[in-house]
């Protein structure tokens, strides 16, 4: 157990919906991250927070946003959906934005019909 | 930018027999380097970590060692076992203006048959 928490474990909706999916980060990370699976990108980062503000953005789409709460958890809310939107999104966390080890979540997996 | 590559899997091995994935990486500056491993239905679990040049990570049998000359970080274990089935990831940390991220492979897929 990594001590990350990813919820829902399962989603499945339609093209043009709207979803949330959200991340508590284990007791003490100040940093999360957020990643998509998928077959044929593999896994590809999307973006950090730490203690609250942006830090870092990947290949984040602009139909895509996330935030950190005071409470340190996260939600990455995912707009207008596709069919290529189907994928793994991860969650990680770490003590801080610099050089130490992430741990993951067990991922949501978003399946768009 | 950068970028990890790393061995096309799937690989399949027999219990006992010597596993090497291969990962090689390009990067600006000093990256930390880093092996996961994902088994079915889970998120990925850190496996080892090299952060600077010749260091070697180890961890459950596993071991790799950062060489900045061939920018390679190789994954090894002597003598694999049927639990070791898995996906394994290299992945290449860079720092930058308060920001930190990691570079994946594409994963390789090992199986280990009895």
């Amino acid at each position: 157990d990594s001590g990350v928490t990813q919820t829902p474990k399962h989603l499945i909706t339609a093209t043009g919906q709207r979803v949330t999916l959200r991340c508590s980060p284990r007791s003490g990370d100040l940093s999360v991250y957020w990643y998509q699976q998928s077959l044929d990108q593999g896994l590809q980062f999307l973006i950090q927070y730490y203690n609250g503000e942006e830090r870092a953005k990947g290949n984040i789409l602009e139909r895509f946003s996330a935030q950190q709460f005071p409470d340190l958890h996260s939600e990455l809310n995912l707009s207008s959906l596709e069919l290529g939107d189907s994928a793994l999104y991860f969650c990680a966390s770490s003590v801080d934005g610099a050089n130490q080890p992430q741990h993951f979540g067990d991922g949501t997996r978003l399946s768009i019909l | 930018g950068n970028s990890v590559t790393q061995m096309e899997g799937p690989v399949t091995l027999s219990e006992e027999a010597f596993l090497t994935i291969n990962c090689t990486y390009t990067a600006t500056g000093y990256p930390s380097l880093f092996w996961y491993v994902q088994y079915p239905g889970e998120g990925l679990q850190l496996l080892l970590k090299a952060t600077k040049a010749d260091d070697k990570g180890s961890n459950k049998g596993f071991e790799a060692t950062y060489r900045k000359e061939t920018t390679s970080f190789h994954l090894e274990k002597g003598s694999v076992q049927v639990s070791d089935s898995a996906v394994y990831f290299c992945a290449l940390g860079s720092s930058g203006a308060g920001s930190y991220q990691l570079t994946f492979g594409k994963g390789t897929k090992l199986s280990v048959i009895p």
